[in-house]
C-alpha cells in the first residue's frame, strides 16, 4: 500500500497570506489527524477528522481549520499567516477514530516558511 | 492543563547497556499513553501504546499511576535505537499532548 502523502512538501508564504495543505491517507483509512512541529513548541496536535467530521481538536486559534472529503483526503487551512506559523506540518492516518485502537501512519510533512 | 514532560533532552548510553527514557504526565482522568519514535531522515512512527501492553523492538513501557509516569525501557541498547523519542498522552474530549522529546544516542 502507498503511504501517507502530503502536498506540497515545501511552501514559502508571506505574513497575512493564507495557505492550504493537503494530506492523502493510506487507502482504507478514514481518520486523518494533523500536527505542527516547531523547534520551540515541539509537536502539537491540531485536529482529527473521521468520516468528514472533526472529532478532536487541539488548542490552536481559529485561523487553523481543516476539512475532510468523502474519499478521506484532508486539507488544512491557515489564514492570516504569522511568522510563528513557520513549521513542519504533519498528518497521519489510521483506520479508526481516536488514537487508542489503531496505529497511526505519518506522512513526510509539509515545511511551511512564513516570511 | 494537560502536560507531558520528558526531563532529558539528550540521553547517551553505550551499546549493550540498559536504557530508560523518562516520561511523566499531568492529566485529568486516566489518559491513554504512547511512545513515538523518529529515526534520522524517517517519518514519525508509533512505537507502542500502553493499552496494547506490547513490546516493540525490545522496548517496553510501564505505567505507574501513582507516580503518573510511563517510562520507556530496553535492557540492551543497540546502535539502531538512536533516535528521537516522544511520549504522548490522550484522553477522550481532551487535547492530545506530546512531550518535548528525548534524543537517544547509543554509542558503539
Amino acid at each position: 500500500k502507498a503511504g501517507v502523502t502530503q502536498t506540497p512538501r515545501y511552501l514559502i508564504k508571506t505574513r497575512g497570506q493564507q495557505v492550504t495543505l493537503s494530506c492523502s491517507p493510506i487507502s482504507g483509512h478514514r481518520s486523518v489527524s494533523w500536527y505542527q512541529q516547531t523547534p520551540g513548541q515541539g509537536l502539537q496536535f491540531l485536529f482529527e477528522y473521521f468520516s468528514e467530521t472533526q472529532r478532536n481538536k487541539g488548542n490552536f486559534p481559529g485561523r487553523f481549520s481543516g476539512r475532510q472529503f468523502s474519499n478521506s483526503r484532508s486539507e488544512m487551512n491557515v489564514s492570516t499567516l504569522e511568522l510563528g506559523d513557520s513549521a513542519l506540518y504533519l498528518c497521519a492516518s489510521s483506520t479508526a477514530q481516536g488514537f487508542s485502537t489503531d496505529t497511526q501512519y505519518f506522512g513526510p510533512g509539509t515545511r511551511l516558511t512564513v516570511l | 492543563a494537560q502536560r507531558v514532560t520528558q526531563p532529558e533532552k539528550l540521553l547517551s548510553v553505550f551499546k549493550g547497556a540498559p536504557v530508560e527514557l523518562k516520561c511523566n504526565y499531568s492529566y485529568s482522568g486516566s489518559p491513554e499513553l504512547f511512545w513515538y519514535v523518529q529515526y534520522s531522515r524517517q517519518r514519525l512512527q508509533l512505537l507502542l501504546r500502553h493499552i496494547s501492553r506490547e513490546s516493540i523492538k525490545g522496548f517496553t513501557a510501564d505505567l505507574n499511576k501513582g507516580e503518573t509516569s510511563f517510562h520507556l525501557k530496553k535492557p540492551f541498547a543497540q546502535e539502531e535505537d538512536s533516535a528521537m523519542y516522544y511520549c504522548a498522552a490522550y484522553n477522550y474530549g481532551q487535547n492530545f499532548v506530546f512531550g518535548p522529546g528525548t534524543r537517544l544516542s547509543v554509542l558503539p
